[in-house]
C-alpha cells in the first residue's frame, strides 16, 4: 500500500522557520517526482514545489521562491520542505504528493496534510 | 500570470448530468487532470490528463478537452459526488503546476 506520512506542522511567528517532513512507503521512491501542494483555510489548492526523483531538478511557485527549499533522501524514502521567512499568508495545510507514473500534472497519492499556522 | 478559471459552484439534481469547466491558456498546450475533495479529506485524482480514470473511480465521470477549455462531466450524479472539484495542468509560463480555483458541486 502506498503511503505518504507527514510530520512537522506547527504554529510559528512571522519571519520564523519550519521544516515539514514526509516519509513514503509502498513504491520505488527514487523513481517518482514528489510535489508539495498547500491549501489555505477555506480556500483552493495551490502548487508549492516539486523535486524530481533523481534530485536533478527542483522548482518552486513564485510565491515561495527564495524562501522555501525542497529536498529528499532517497535512501530514507523521505522528503523535506524547509520554510524560511514565513509570512501570515503561508498559513495553510501542506500536502506532500506523489506524482503518477503517467507524469505531471497527475498527482496520484496525497499525504494527510501538515497544518502550518503563521501568527 | 497564468491561471485556470473554474465556476465557483454548480448544482445538479440527483441522477442528472453536470459539466464542470476549466479555462486557461495553458490548456491550449497541456491537458488538465481533475481532483475531487470532500470536507476534511485530501484530494483524490479522478481524471488524469489523458482523460483516464484511476482504479476505483466510477465510470460516470469522464473528461474532455477543447481548445483552452477542459471539462469534467458527471453523468447520473449521485449523492456521494457532492464535493469540491479542482482542475490542474502544467503552467506554460513556468516549470510548475497550476490549479483552478475549484468548483463546489451540490447534488440536490
Amino acid at each position: 500500500e502506498i503511503q505518504l506520512v507527514q510530520s512537522g506542522g506547527d504554529v510559528v511567528h512571522p519571519g520564523g522557520s519550519l521544516r515539514l517532513s514526509c516519509v513514503a512507503s509502498g513504491f520505488t521512491f527514487h523513481v517518482y517526482t514528489i510535489h508539495w501542494v498547500r491549501q489555505r483555510p477555506g480556500k483552493g489548492l495551490e502548487w508549492v514545489a516539486l523535486i524530481r526523483g533523481d534530485k536533478s531538478a527542483a522548482f518552486y511557485a513564485a510565491s515561495v521562491e527564495g524562501r522555501f527549499s525542497i529536498s529528499r533522501d532517497n535512501t530514507k524514502y523521505s522528503l523535506d520542505l524547509q520554510m524560511n521567512s514565513l509570512r501570515p499568508e503561508d498559513t495553510a495545510l501542506y500536502f506532500c504528493v506523489k506524482e503518477a507514473a503517467t507524469g505531471w500534472p497527475n498527482l496520484e497519492y496525497w499525504g494527510q496534510g501538515s497544518l502550518v499556522t503563521v501568527s | 500570470s497564468s491561471e485556470l478559471t473554474q465556476d465557483p459552484a454548480v448544482s445538479v439534481a440527483l441522477g442528472q448530468t453536470v459539466r464542470i469547466t476549466c479555462q486557461g491558456d495553458s490548456l491550449r498546450r497541456f491537458h488538465a487532470s481533475w481532483y475531487q475533495q470532500k470536507p476534511g479529506q485530501a484530494p483524490i485524482l479522478v481524471i488524469d490528463d489523458r482523460n483516464n480514470r484511476p482504479s476505483g473511480i466510477p465510470d460516470r465521470m469522464f473528461g474532455s478537452n477543447s481548445g483552452s477549455t477542459a471539462s469534467l462531466t458527471i453523468t447520473g450524479a449521485q449523492a456521494e459526488d457532492e464535493a469540491d472539484y479542482y482542475c490542474n495542468s502544467r503552467d506554460i509560463n513556468s516549470n510548475g503546476l497550476l490549479f483552478g480555483g475549484g468548483t463546489r458541486v451540490t447534488v440536490l
